[in-house]
């Protein structure tokens, strides 16, 4: 049962425009939502992360977005740049788990900016 | 500071056999965590160890075994291989601190191929 989805498995876009990667969730539990970012052959690295209290936060050319009645966020790059290109996992946490390491990961969207 | 490490980084078994993969820390880490990452099943949770202690564990079968010694360092098991178990072994470290942000510092992972 995949509780976090990534319905896009790849996306291209050229330099310069935005990126919208999606991420849909079923688990009413979860109130935590990050994103992570993988290069081939490095491990992911944390980009950016939402609580559910918020709709938006916002970092550099990064933004997430939340819509919690949709059960719904998004990560949008702008603008977009060749260095973005990699693999874009979206996860997700609940703040009844306490501290851990335990995330729950959508299978990936790749996505690869043009120039 | 050195980032995760994790050996060996690829690994060829047959199936029936078992493998140990190990995962090195970042200094000062105490929680270890190992993910499952295969296509189009994202990067799924094994386990998490804090202090010598399992302190969280995913929905994988009991072949599946970890432990973690008193220098934080982390090895998995997994026992009886089937041709499934072949994915990218991904291990994360963290401190309770950047845990309560659900940030993890990822290795580059061991592939292990399953004949």
């Amino acid at each position: 049962d995949q509780q976090v989805k990534q319905n896009s498995p790849s996306l291209s876009v050229q330099e310069g425009r935005i990126s919208i990667l999606n991420c849909d969730y079923t688990n009413s539990m979860f109130d935590y939502f990050l994103w992570y970012k993988k290069y081939p052959a490095e491990g992911p690295t944390f980009l950016i992360s939402i609580s559910s209290i918020k709709d938006k936060n916002e970092d550099g050319r990064f933004t997430v977005f939340l819509n919690k009645s949709a059960k719904h966020l998004s990560l949008h790059i702008v603008p977009s740049q060749p260095g973005d290109s990699a693999v874009y996992f979206c996860a997700a946490s609940a703040v009844d788990w306490g501290n851990t390491g335990k995330l729950i990961f959508g299978q990936g969207t790749t996505l690869q900016v043009k120039p | 500071k050195a980032g995760v490490t994790q050996t060996p980084r690829y690994l060829i078994k047959t199936r029936g056999q078992q493998v140990t993969l190990s995962c090195s820390p970042i200094s000062g880490h105490r929680s270890v965590s190992w993910y499952q990452q295969t296509p189009g099943q994202g990067l799924q949770f094994l386990f998490e160890y804090f202090s010598e202690t399992q302190r969280n564990k995913g929905n994988f079968p009991g072949r599946f075994s970890g432990r973690q010694f008193s220098n934080s360092r982390s090895e998995m098991n997994v026992s009886t291989l089937e041709l499934g178990d072949s994915a990218l072994y991904l291990c994360a470290s963290s401190t309770d601190r950047a845990l309560a942000k659900n940030i993890q510092y990822f290795g580059a992972g061991t592939r292990l191929s399953v004949l």
